[in-house]
Formats: structure tokens, sequence, C-alpha cells
């Protein structure tokens, strides 16, 4: 089956730290890959995705590449700033297979 | 506009009660799911409707029952509920032609007393 191994949390960074945070899937088939936010008392939003292999998916200064060789999609920033506090999920869905499975998702708290 | 709206953003009620949580989407996809978000974030597909025809039922009780009157609506009606059905349900949409992104609803908080 399909499935989606994300960082655990929580994850406390200082504001204009680096940040990465580690997702790996297993899929049968040719997922397309996403990372979701969820901010505080808020529903999801697709914050990037990529389709296919060594594609590199990217908004709001994050970004994700899709390694197929590692079966990998780590999110990564720069520089994070405290609006970018929320919870993060990787997640897949194969064609044909009309769900999208998550990881268990990262809090990330961003402090000045 | 909202792409996706669910209704009612909180739901307070008593074990045993039966409630409807709504759900609407004006972006012309054809696909409609509900997923379940528990109290440790995590979250779960729980019923996908293509169509208005169901394509995916993941082992849910069937005291929950999805209705998909027209592509754009798909309700959640639970009856009978308990005290574990407090949790944060998702509706959401996408395209099933192509493989792309799902947009979610705003959440309605579930909380049995």
């Amino acid at each position: 089956g399909n499935s989606v191994t994300q960082m655990e949390g929580p994850v406390t960074l200082s504001e204009e730290a680096f940040l990465t945070i580690n997702c790996t899937y297993t899929a049968t088939g040719y997922p397309s890959l996403f990372w979701y936010v969820q901010y505080p008392g808020e529903g999801l939003q697709l914050l990037l995705k990529a389709t296919k292999a060594d594609d590199k998916g990217s908004n709001k200064g994050f970004e994700a590449t899709y390694r197929k060789e590692t079966t990998s999609f780590h999110l990564e920033k720069g520089s994070v700033q405290v609006s970018d506090s929320a919870v993060y999920f990787c997640a897949l869905s194969v064609f044909g297979n009309e769900k999208l499975t998550f990881g268990t998702g990262t809090r990330l708290t961003i402090i000045p | 506009d909202t792409a996706v709206s669910q209704t009612p953003k909180y739901l307070v009620t008593q074990m045993g009660n039966d409630k409807s949580i709504k759900c609407e989407q004006n972006l012309g996809h054809d696909t409609m799911y509900w997923y379940k978000q528990d109290s440790k974030k995590f979250l779960k597909i729980m019923f996908s409707y293509n169509n208005k025809e169901l394509i995916i039922n993941e082992t849910v009780p069937n005291r929950f029952s999805p209705k998909s009157p027209d592509k754009a609506h798909l309700n959640l009606h639970i009856n009978s509920l308990e005290l574990g059905d407090s949790a944060v349900y998702f509706c959401a949409s996408s395209r099933r032609t192509e493989n792309t992104e799902a947009f979610f609803g705003q959440g309605t908080r579930l909380t049995v007393v």
C-alpha cells in the first residue's frame, strides 16, 4: 500500500533559521507528491507539489524536490519567519486511487 | 468566493444524537472527499465520491453515511454519535482526470459530550 513517513515534531526554530522537514514515501505506481500547510484554526492549504521525478515544487520561499531514487520529498526554506508557524503535512496521491495519503504532520514553531 | 465551504464550523452535541455536516464546492470538480483529523492532527480518508458515485469507503462505521445529491455537494450524516467521533472533519474536492491537488474546506470541529 501507499504510505508517507514524515519527520516527527514539534520543531522549534529561531527566525531566519534554515528549515528542513524530511518526508519519505512508499507507493505503488507513480505518485504525485504534495506539501500541505495548516495554520492554527484553519483548513489545509496546498503549499507546493511535484508530479514527476526530479520536479521541484516551490512557493512562498519553500522548496521540495521529488527524488525517486531516495523516495523522498523533503521540504526546505532558507530563512523562516514567525508567520511560517503551522503544521506541515507531506502527502501523496496515485492516479486511479483518488485519495491523499498523509504523513503524520510536523508542527513548526518559529520564535522571534 | 469560497472554493470549498462546509457548515457548520463548530458542532457540539450530546452522545446518541444524529447530526449532519454539509459541504459544497464551486470549483467544478468531479470528485469530493471527507477526511477525519484526530486530536493528534492525523488525517485519514473516510469517503470519496466521483460524479455522485461512491468510490472510496475506508473502514468507517456504518453510523457514518455520506450523501452526494450532485457533483457540487457532499454531505456527511452521523447517527448515534459517540465520544470517539469527536474530531475535525474536512471536506475536499479535486478533478479526477488529472493527478492534481485537492482543495480543502475550513473544517468542522465536532465535539461529542
